[in-house]
């Protein structure tokens, strides 16, 4: 059990730009969240995956944002021609789901996204 | 929708004391969970605690407790013999039954004072 790893974990781009995001889960994690978390705010949810189905998508994700999940396994998130309000940190975090019980999110370490 | 408040921004402790830091939410869900999760700076956020709706007795883990008042819909976090790598940023979250999605408070800034 490597943790939830997140690439890259910094990037600049220039106002319309396009950038994607990676994220890779515990292995074994059906279910995968991506949250934004903007300077002195706590996460906000995205979006959220079980196995490759995209269940939910937050009003704040506009229709600049997409995000996918292939294979069930990794992830990626989107962000088509970037505004200097979508410069904020860029949370993933996994968990399982089975018929026994819940379990916890665990978090990766982010991607701190700056729009100039 | 559900919310969480965390009313102070920031807070300080001397090491080796106790801190409380206050959390209160809004939910129309009998059962559901509650967490403290610690973001250290440039780190990742890691769970410190969880209390499920349905178990009257309060959480604890090792120097971390809680105070879980269903009914006042408040969930305060104890920290006791506070230690420097204490200091982070607090965020108390809820999430409803089945794995969804956590919602945030905006976060308490814990400072520790050798």
């Amino acid at each position: 059990d490597t943790g939830v790893s997140q690439d890259p974990r910094h990037k600049i781009t220039k106002r319309g730009q396009n950038v994607t995001f990676r994220c890779d889960p515990i292995s074994e994690h059906n279910r995968l969240y991506w949250y934004r978390q903007t300077l002195g705010q706590g996460p906000e949810f995205l979006t959220y995956f079980q196995n490759e189905a995209q269940l939910e998508k937050s009003r704040l994700l506009s229709d600049r944002f997409s995000a996918e999940r292939p294979k069930g396994s990794f992830s990626t998130l989107e962000i088509q021609r970037t505004e200097q309000g979508d410069s904020a940190m860029y949370l993933c975090a996994s968990s399982l789901l089975d018929g026994q019980g819940t379990y916890e999110q665990y978090f990766g370490p982010g991607t701190r996204l700056t729009v100039t | 929708a559900q919310t969480v408040t965390q009313s102070q921004p920031e807070m300080s402790v001397q090491e080796a004391e106790t801190v409380t830091l206050s959390c209160t939410y809004d939910t129309s869900e009998s059962d559901y969970y509650l967490f403290w999760y610690k973001q250290p700076p440039s780190r990742q956020m890691i769970l410190v605690i969880r209390q499920e709706a349905y178990k009257q007795q309060n959480a604890t883990e090792n120097r971390f407790s809680v105070n879980f008042q269903k009914a006042a819909k408040s969930f305060s976090l104890k920290i006791s013999d506070s230690q420097l790598g204490d200091a982070a940023m607090y965020f108390c979250a809820y999430r409803s039954l089945g794995n969804t999605p956590l919602v945030f408070g905006k976060g308490t800034r814990l400072s520790v004072i050798a």
